[in-house]
C-alpha cells in the first residue's frame, strides 16, 4: 500500500533557528496537505499544495511539493516556542485516502 | 461556529467491556473519517463514511471494531471486546469535500483498557 515516510522523527532546535521536516511517497501524490499537533491537541490542518513545484508560505513556514510530486518539506525560519508540537504530512493518490506521514516531533530549547 | 464534537474525552474500563465512541461533524460536511492514534503506528485510518455509507473500512483491525453513521450528525465506533492493546486515541474528522478538502478533526477520546 501507500507509504508516506517523514525525516527526522525528532528535531531539537534552538529558538531562533531554524526548521525542516521532510515527506517522501513510493508513489505521485495527487495533492499533499500539512498538519500541526500540538502535544496534548489534535491535528490541525495547515496547508494544501497541488501543483508540482509548487511553494507557499505563511509567515515563517514555506512549504514545498517536489517536481515529480513524490516528495515535500515543512521550513520553520527563527523557530518560536510556539512552534512546538508534531508536524505531519499527508498524501493522497489519485481520488484515494489521505495517507498521513509518520510525523516529526520538533521540540524547541529556549 | 462547533467543531467537530467527540464524547467521551476519556475513558478508561477494563479488558472485555464494550467501548462505544461517539462523533458529531461540523454541519454540512458529507464525509467522516475515523482515526487512531498510537506512538508505536502513528495516525492510522480506520474507516471512513461519504453521505453515511461506509467507503473503506480497510483499516479497521478485526471485528471487534465496528463503525456506523446512522444520519448525516452521528458517528459511533464500538470496540466490543475491548483489549488492552487497543488503548490510544481515536479521533474523528470531518470534511466538505472528501477528495480534497481539509480535514477537521475533533480534540479526539483517549481510551485506556486495563
Amino acid at each position: 500500500g501507500q507509504q508516506v515516510m517523514q525525516i527526522p522523527q525528532y528535531q531539537h532546535v534552538q529558538e531562533g533557528e531554524d526548521f525542516t521536516t521532510y515527506c517522501n511517497s513510493s508513489t505521485t501524490l495527487s495533492n499533499i496537505q500539512w498538519y500541526k499537533q500540538r502535544p496534548g491537541g489534535h491535528p490541525v490542518f495547515l496547508i494544501q499544495l497541488v501543483k508540482s513545484g509548487e511553494v507557499k508560505k505563511q509567515k515563517r513556514l514555506t512549504f514545498q511539493f517536489g517536481e515529480a510530486k513524490k516528495n515535500s518539506s515543512l521550513h520553520i525560519t527563527a523557530t518560536q516556542t510556539t512552534d512546538v508540537g508534531t508536524y505531519f504530512c499527508a498524501g493522497r493518490i489519485g481520488n484515494e485516502k489521505l495517507t498521513f506521514g509518520t510525523g516529526t516531533r520538533l521540540t524547541i530549547i529556549p | 461556529d462547533a467543531g467537530v464534537i467527540q464524547s467521551p474525552r476519556h475513558e478508561v474500563t477494563e479488558m472485555g467491556q464494550e467501548v462505544t465512541l461517539r462523533c458529531k461533524p461540523i454541519s454540512g460536511h458529507n464525509s467522516l473519517f475515523w482515526y487512531r492514534q498510537t506512538m508505536m503506528r502513528g495516525l492510522e485510518l480506520l474507516i471512513y463514511f461519504n453521505n453515511n455509507v461506509p467507503i473503506d473500512d480497510s483499516g479497521m483491525p478485526e471485528d471487534r471494531f465496528s463503525a456506523k453513521m446512522p444520519n448525516a450528525s452521528f458517528s459511533t465506533l464500538k470496540i466490543q471486546p475491548s483489549e488492552p492493546r487497543d488503548s490510544a486515541v481515536y479521533f474523528c474528522a470531518s470534511t466538505l469535500r472528501r477528495n480534497t478538502g481539509e480535514l477537521f478533526f475533533g480534540e479526539g477520546s483517549r481510551l485506556t483498557v486495563l
